[in-house]
């Protein structure tokens, strides 16, 4: 099956600094990649599209600035937190978009980054 | 615009009895629909996909779901849960350009 890995799994950075994530699709091509924010015990909240060879799209209320999104080839996407505070700590999920079937997609989602903050 | 409302923030169930996680949407064109798992600290896995045909959808681990489109419903059912199922569960909804739309969630918590 369709398998999504992340990097790293867990990170603890001080604030002001940068942080990056990774995430790969790992047997297959995915021209669309998603970034998903998740608090404790919340749903996941969409923060933005990329799409390889091109600019990201934010949802409304993401700094784009802040959170960088880099989609270089069709199996990484990553996922940059400038400046980091302790309020940008959260639950980080990626997800990559594969045809399943007629003209719907597919999202498979990878393991999840933690990032703390100090 | 789409939306999903999942009724039910928790769900106690005892082992080897049946539940029924709640699901409604509401979407102004065709929708896809879809339930996830998701274990404390991992992302997300699927466990079954509605995208068109039989209204009856099986997944994994025993997992069912019966979307209605006259009552925007698409909601899970497992007719006997194990201890193993304890976790949070997510409805989703996307159309055809692939965004999903999640529900806020229902931690299911299954006891002896």
């Amino acid at each position: 099956g369709a398998v999504v890995s992340q990097h790293p799994s867990w990170v603890i950075c001080k604030s002001g600094t940068s942080v990056k994530i990774e995430c790969r699709s790992l047997d297959f091509q995915a021209t669309t990649m998603f970034w998903y924010r998740q608090f404790p015990k919340q749903s996941l909240m969409l923060m933005a599209t990329s799409n390889e060879g091109s600019k990201a799209t934010y949802e409304q209320g993401v700094e784009k600035d802040k959170f960088l999104i880099n989609h270089a080839s069709l199996t990484l996407s990553t996922l940059t937190v400038t400046s980091a505070h302790p309020e940008d700590s959260s639950f980080y999920i990626c997800s990559a978009e594969a045809r399943s079937g007629g003209a719907a997609y597919e999202q498979y989602f990878g393991p999840g980054t933690r990032l703390t903050v100090t | 615009a789409q939306s999903v409302t999942q009724l039910d923030s928790q769900v106690p169930v005892f082992e080897e009895a049946p539940v029924e996680l709640r699901c409604n949407y509401s979407s102004s064109v065709s929708v896809y629909l879809f339930w996830y798992v998701q274990y404390p600290n991992q992302g997300l896995q699927l466990l079954l996909k509605y995208l068109s045909g039989s209204t009856l959808v099986k997944g994994i681990n025993g997992f069912e779901a019966e979307f209605n489109k006259s009552q925007t419903s698409f909601h899970l059912r497992k007719p006997s849960v194990h201890i193993s199922d304890t976790a949070e569960y997510f409805c989703a909804v996307s159309d055809s350009w692939g965004k999903l739309q999640f529900g806020a969630g229902t931690q299911v918590v299954v006891t002896p």
